[in-house]
């Protein structure tokens, strides 16, 4: 089915491990996003990238990694994982031409112990 | 910075009230402005504003774009206790020849019936 799935949903993890979490669109989209959402902050952008091999920071990007070596993909990597990375992430792609939208995934809830 | 400011960040009203909710912006390349509404999990898409002054419409809620003052209104009319949500404001903006989407804090609505 045509969407955008990230995995895993949900995932407990010790400090210091590493984690990945996986983005996949399908739509062949240029653009994607991976956001983290905490309450009082709303959704912060951690990195996105316009293209395969093509990524930028976003406003929270200490401590994550990101790459992108197929257009569908767009995994996040948190390199030794903290408490306070502790959150919910979204991924989102959007196809980049004026007037399309922005579609979100269903999220992944990471909890660090 | 860019910035993106919702208003207000929390409302509770009785089913049947109509609100408003705000967003104001002030960014760097403009492209265009977006509502998603956000239950327990992913937000989802509500409506895309890029022109001043046409609202958009769907069912009880509607939103307009003001980009001479830098604002956005979402109006939910007759409320319902299905309409309690966090509501998001996002901008769509480009820099450095990519696109990014920048995210408010939200407006967290509660009806009571």
């Amino acid at each position: 089915d045509a969407g955008i799935t990230q995995s895993p949903r949900y995932k407990i993890t010790e400090t210091g491990r590493q984690v990945t979490l996986m983005c996949h669109q399908t739509w062949s989209h240029s653009y994607m996003f991976w956001y983290r959402q905490d309450l009082g902050h709303g959704l912060r952008l951690i990195y996105y990238s316009a293209a395969a091999d093509i990524t930028d920071k976003g406003e929270v990007p200490d401590g994550y990694v990101v790459s992108r070596s197929k257009t569908e993909n767009f995994p996040l990597t948190l390199e030794s994982a903290t408490r306070s990375q502790t959150s919910v992430y979204f991924c989102a792609s959007y196809g980049g031409t004026s007037g399309n939208t922005i579609y979100f995934g269903e999220g992944s809830w990471l909890t660090v112990v | 910075e860019d910035k993106v400011v919702q208003s207000p960040l929390s409302l509770v009203v009785h089913e049947g009230d109509t609100v408003t909710l705000n967003c104001s912006y002030e960014v760097t390349n403009f492209r265009s402005l977006l509502w998603y509404k956000q239950e327990k999990k992913a937000p989802t898409f509500l409506f895309m504003l890029t022109s001043s002054g046409i609202e958009k419409k769907s069912g009880r809620l509607s939103s307009i774009l003001d980009k001479k003052e830098l604002f956005s209104i979402l109006n939910i009319t007759a409320t319902q206790t299905g309409d309690s949500a966090i509501y998001l404001c996002a901008v769509l903006l480009t820099q450095g020849g990519s696109e990014k989407l920048v995210f408010g804090k939200g407006t967290k609505l509660t009806v009571n019936p």
